[in-house]
């Protein structure tokens, strides 16, 4: 079965940077994911597309400072020099055969 | 530009069947590869996939809400519409539409969601 494992929450200091992880289920380590941000009160946005081997592709108009990568099942997202604004839930997605997948979200809190 | 809006009611009862509606413009769903999604958001809770339509009309659905959900399209009005049957408390949600393209899977545009709540 196609699961997605994130950590309910993370925190980290302003201008700092943090890695926020998302893990694959078994069987599924080969599989691409995306990440989304959700910031207080509004939608989702499409921050990028993850590949296995880490290269990924950033939605329109997102930052540098939003990286992406990739160790065997474990697929990340850094975000470097935390701004205010960067306190959200990220959300990761993958998708199979008839069927897409989020995982439980990462609540950021910056300090 | 791609936009999405949902629209729909914002309060149904119990029993009643939700009809969403997805309208969305800088894309065509007649073009190959395209797809349009609908995902919900309970209060304070994870997002949850739950129908896609593609550009083929192929549609596809949440296992577990399969029996009550319906995806439509018309092409022509750039809508893809939601049906879900027999509407519960535990329904209650934000709903969003979003646009996939097909071959790189993630949702790359979308709506700024509708609140659903279902109460008697």
């Amino acid at each position: 079965q196609l699961v997605l494992t994130q950590s309910p929450s993370a925190s980290a200091s302003l201008g700092a940077s943090v890695k926020l992880t998302c893990t694959l289920s078994s069987g599924h380590s080969s599989y691409a994911i995306a990440w989304h941000q959700q910031q207080p009160e509004k939608g989702p946005r499409y921050l990028m597309k993850l590949n296995s081997d880490g290269s990924h592709s950033k939605g329109d108009g997102i930052p540098d400072r939003f990286s992406g990568s990739s160790s065997g099942a474990e697929r990340y997202l850094t975000i470097s020099s935390l701004q205010s604004e960067d306190e959200a839930d990220y959300y990761c997605q993958t998708w199979g055969t008839g069927v897409w997948v989020f995982g439980g979200g990462t609540k950021l809190t910056v300090l | 530009q791609v936009t999405l809006r949902e629209s729909g009611p914002a309060l149904v009862k119990p029993t009643q069947t939700l009809t969403l509606t997805c309208t969305f413009s800088g894309f065509s769903l007649s073009t190959s590869g395209m797809c349009v999604s609908w995902i919900r958001q309970p209060p304070g809770k994870a997002l949850e996939w739950l129908a896609l339509i593609d550009w083929d009309d192929d549609k596809y659905y949440s296992t577990s809400l399969k029996t009550r959900l319906t995806i439509s399209k018309d092409t022509s009005k750039n809508q893809v519409v939601l049906t879900m049957t027999n509407m519960d408390p535990v329904d209650t949600a934000t709903y969003y539409c979003a646009r996939i393209i097909r071959r790189e899977g993630a949702f790359d545009y979308w709506g700024q969601g509708t609140l659903v709540t279902v109460s008697s």
